[in-house]
């Protein structure tokens, strides 16, 4: 079955750390991938997608996120935290021509000043 | 577009109470999804809707939980009775569709079952 897995449940940074969170997803077919994120007390907004070609994506915030189909992973990056990015992140994959999108189960990033 | 909007934002309820969850998705999307959230479990699918006829049920909980959709802008979620362990965020989201189905998420509604 398709399955999302974020291994990092929890990441605590000082502000202008670089940030890495993982992403694997299990399928091996073609998939859309997506990052969300939510910010404290509101709904998920959608950070960055993957459909097709280049596989380094830029999203909003200054965020960016990797394809790699050789190792399943679609791991999001931003070189330089801000407190205002306290957040918890969400990866989902869809395969290709399916309805739905299984979410990860999200990493809780805290940033402090 | 004022995007996805559900009502209401917050909703306290004593158990066994009925509690019916509201979302307009946006117009055009023919796509509606209702979410639950919760720290144990976090985001899980609980039903989906394509062109207002139920896709797949299999996150629903169980018979105490309903949903319907009886046209393109107007869908219900349905818990009756209600129970604490109940107590969660639900989301509603909506898209187009495959194969650009970003989802559209509204604020949610926080419920409280005491």
């Amino acid at each position: 079955a398709q399955s999302v897995s974020q291994h990092n449940h929890h990441v605590i940074l000082s502000e202008a750390a670089s940030l890495e969170l993982g992403c694997n997803y299990s399928y091996g077919g073609t998939v859309n991938l997506f990052w969300y994120v939510q910010y404290p007390g509101q709904h998920l907004q959608l950070l960055l997608k993957y459909f097709s070609g280049d596989p380094l994506v830029k999203g909003i915030k200054g965020f960016e996120a990797e394809f790699i189909k050789s190792k399943f992973s679609f791991n999001l990056r931003k070189p330089s935290v801000q407190w205002s990015d306290t957040a918890e992140y969400f990866c989902a994959a869809g395969a290709y021509n399916t309805d739905k999108l299984i979410f990860g189960t999200g990493t809780r990033l805290q940033v402090f000043p | 577009d004022a995007g996805v909007i559900q009502s209401p934002r917050h909703e306290v309820t004593e158990m066994g109470q009925e509690v019916t969850l509201r979302c307009k998705p946006i117009s055009g999307h023919d796509y509606l999804f209702w979410y639950r959230q919760t720290m144990m479990r976090g985001l899980e699918l609980l039903i989906y809707f394509n062109n207002n006829v139920p896709i797949d049920d299999s996150g629903m909980p169980e018979d105490r939980f309903s949903a319907k959709m009886p046209n393109a802008s107007f869908s219900t979620l349905k818990i009756q009775p209600s129970e604490p362990r109940d107590s969660a965020v639900y989301f509603c989201a909506s898209s187009l569709g495959p194969p650009l189905y970003e989802q559209y998420f509204g604020p949610g509604t926080r419920l409280t079952v005491t």
